[in-house]
């Protein structure tokens, strides 16, 4: 199965910076990785979904990479706002052809004002 | 928001009852999962159904069962409770099984006395 590695368990950044957020995988190369953000007391919501040939997508001041050579995917928030604290998941699938997504644990994101 | 609610939100058991929690939808989504999310394990996958009368088993399977009579509701079941079941429980669905994103309810928070 696969197994995720989300590096930090929690990250402080000053309002106005990028803030960088690490997720690691093993196993075999999925096709697509995804991200979601998650609030105290709310289920996770879907944010950015990024497939195996793309190296890069944008949406809004949201950036993700994916480097499958590295098996490695990176999402930052531009010009960070303190309403962008929250706990951040990157999900894999579980297998090729799988119907089922692996979640990390999770980084726990804080802006400072 | 996608429609999707579970209930209920909160129950307080005793350990040896059986419970039952409800996920709703109104999506018409094919693919409905079951997680449970406690600190340190982050989400993981319970069990999940690709098609009326169609599920499967995730990672943490064991003592819990499911059905889906209908494609809008999707049960989840603890036959005998223990503590060791105390968590929160998100229902999700998907259009697409793992090809897509998937939406969260709002959870189901449980403890098992």
């Amino acid at each position: 199965s696969q197994k995720i590695e989300q590096n930090s368990e929690a990250l402080n950044i000053q309002e106005g910076k990028t803030a960088t957020l690490t997720c690691n995988y093993t196993n075999y190369s999925p096709a697509y990785l995804q991200w979601y953000r998650q609030d105290p007391g709310r289920g996770p919501v879907f944010l950015l979904l990024i497939r195996e040939n793309e190296k890069e997508k944008r949406k809004e001041r949201l950036k993700v990479t994916f480097d499958t050579t590295l098996k490695q995917s990176l999402f930052h928030i531009t010009a960070s706002q303190p309403a962008d604290s929250a706990t951040y998941l990157c999900a894999l699938p579980s297998g090729a052809g799988s119907y089922q997504l692996t979640f990390g644990k999770g980084t726990k994101l804080s802006v400072i004002p | 928001d996608a429609g999707i609610t579970q209930s209920p939100r909160h129950k307080v058991t005793e350990t040896g009852t059986p419970v039952t929690l409800r996920c709703h939808q109104t999506e018409n989504h094919r693919y409905m999962y079951w997680y449970r999310q406690d600190p340190g394990h982050g989400l993981r996958l319970i069990h999940y159904s690709y098609g009326v009368k169609d599920t499967d088993k995730g990672e943490v399977s064991d003592g819990y069962s499911v059905s889906r009579s209908k494609t809008e509701d999707f049960l989840l079941t603890l036959e005998s409770a223990t503590s060791s079941q105390t968590s929160v429980y998100f229902c999700a669905i998907s259009a697409q099984g793992g090809r897509d994103e998937q939406f969260f309810g709002p959870g189901t928070r449980l403890t098992v006395l």
